[in-house]
């Protein structure tokens, strides 16, 4: 079965830094676009970042400089390393799979499947 | 970054009713757009990938439209099980960016 484990979330001081693990079953992180996406309490999703498997990676303004994105094959297991936290990062973490279909001007893009995701609270 | 602008953010309909929820992008993204389902405490599942290709498995009840700015995700006779909140994504670029939601109630 395909499936995406996140952990990690937790209560965090402002400042402070955390560490998100999404571990893959059913398929190889190593061969897939992988990316983070959260959604703060009784909001809208926002996008965060992707990694390409050329290891390229894209952030969101909201987080660029501060969440970094990585993966280690070797666990099947996608990280995104959270630094210089605030309030307003509180929110449920998911990690999703990007999947391509070719179509005739380009390329049709879906995240497919979603983990269950983790909350994060950043507080004092 | 371009901005999806998703109506009605919240509607009531009954069962066997035909419903309709749009998305509007700030710029073309050609049918780079894909509508999402979300229960409560549940993660988004995919619907409908390329503005109008059924993701395997969702059932035929559903389905999207559209293509440039303006985008239809229909729900030709609506059940029980698909009271939820429905997004939008634009793929056609990073950021990806979400439709603000419709929560979809049965009355």
């Amino acid at each position: 079965e395909v499936q995406l484990v996140e952990t990690g979330g937790g209560l965090i001081q402002p400042g402070g830094s955390l560490r998100l693990s999404c571990a893959a079953s059913g398929f190889s992180v190593s061969t897939n676009y992988m990316n983070w996406v959260r959604q703060a309490p009784g909001k809208g999703l926002e996008w965060l970042s992707v990694t390409y498997t050329s290891g390229d990676t894209y952030f969101a303004d909201s987080v660029k400089g501060r969440f970094t994105i990585s993966r280690d094959n070797s666990k099947n297991t996608l990280y995104l390393q959270m630094n210089s936290l605030r309030a307003e990062d509180t929110a449920v973490y998911y990690c999703a799979r990007e999947l391509s279909v070719k179509y005739n001007n380009g390329w049709y893009n879906w995240l497919d499947p979603w983990g269950h995701g983790t909350l994060v609270t950043v507080s004092s | 970054a371009i901005q999806m602008t998703q109506s009605p953010s919240s509607l009531s309909a009954s069962l066997g009713d035909r419903v309709t929820i749009t998305c509007r992008a700030s710029q073309g993204i050609r049918n780079d757009l894909g509508w999402y389902q979300q229960k409560p405490g549940k993660a988004p599942k995919l619907l409908i990938y390329g503005a109008s290709s059924l993701q395997s498995g969702v059932p035929s009840r559903f389905s999207g439209s559209g293509s440039g700015t303006d985008f239809t995700l229909t729900i030709s006779s609506l059940q029980p099980e698909d009271s939820a909140t429905y997004f939008c994504l634009q793929d056609y670029n990073y950021p990806y960016t979400f439709g603000q939601g419709t929560k979809l109630e049965i009355k």
